[in-house]
């Protein structure tokens, strides 16, 4: 089945202890991104991918870090996390990025404490 | 600027039609999307214009109009499951997607 795989769909944790949320797509597609999602604000773009080893920031890059070794993941880090970043995540990918619709994974609920 | 708006919260009832609007404040765009996203899911694709106009399917229409800014989402025949957040976003070429800040319809019986 295509999809985009999230994990952990729920974390709570604590001021400044390192995570990642992984990411994962079994469709080949080149762009990957990341959003984040608070009340009002809508989804909001931290990071891109267009392929493996390029990203790109979006428009809330700040307190987060990505990678792309690999095609299929693209997982999003939080070196030190701090509660503004308490929020829910969602991950997506499409083929080219562009004139495509995007698949989103299920969403990651992070609670920072 | 990137500014996408759209109303918060809409009220309708079923078996009625809603028109959702969009306006956003740039024109170098690729195309214009619509998702629906019910509460604590992800966002599904329902729609994508590229060229000015309407774009039908089934229940659901959206129109883009490039030179005045704005686009809309039409849903005919509300369901009760139409209920959750419609969210239009911009196609910035590829580079990234604007979303704008969804909105809440609520479908009354």
């Amino acid at each position: 089945e295509a999809q985009v795989t999230q994990n952990p769909r729920y974390l709570i944790t604590v001021t400044g202890k390192k995570l990642t949320v992984t990411c994962s797509q079994n469709m080949n597609h080149e762009y990957m991104s990341w959003y984040r999602q608070d009340p009002g604000l809508g989804l909001r773009q931290i990071y891109y991918s267009m392929n493996v080893e390029v990203t790109d920031k979006g428009d809330v890059p700040e307190g987060y870090k990505v990678s792309r070794k690999e095609k299929r993941n693209f997982p999003l880090i939080l070196e030190s996390p701090s509660p503004n970043q308490t929020s829910l995540y969602f991950c997506a990918s499409s083929f080219t990025g562009t004139n495509e619709k995007l698949f989103f994974g299920s969403g990651t609920q992070l609670s920072v404490l | 600027g990137q500014n996408i708006d759209q109303p918060t919260e809409m009220t309708a009832t079923e078996g009625a039609i809603v028109q959702i609007n969009c306006t956003y404040q740039t024109s170098g765009f690729n195309g214009l999307f619509w998702y629906q996203q019910h509460a604590g899911e992800a966002p599904t694709f329902l729609s994508y214009n590229v060229l000015d106009g309407l774009e039908e399917k089934g229940r659901f229409s959206s129109f883009l109009s490039r030179s005045k800014g704005y686009s809309y989402l039409l849903l005919k025949e509300l369901q009760m499951k139409d209920s959750a957040s419609y969210l239009c976003a911009r196609d910035n070429y590829g580079q990234n997607f604007v979303f704008g800040p969804g909105t809440r319809l609520s479908v009354l019986p």
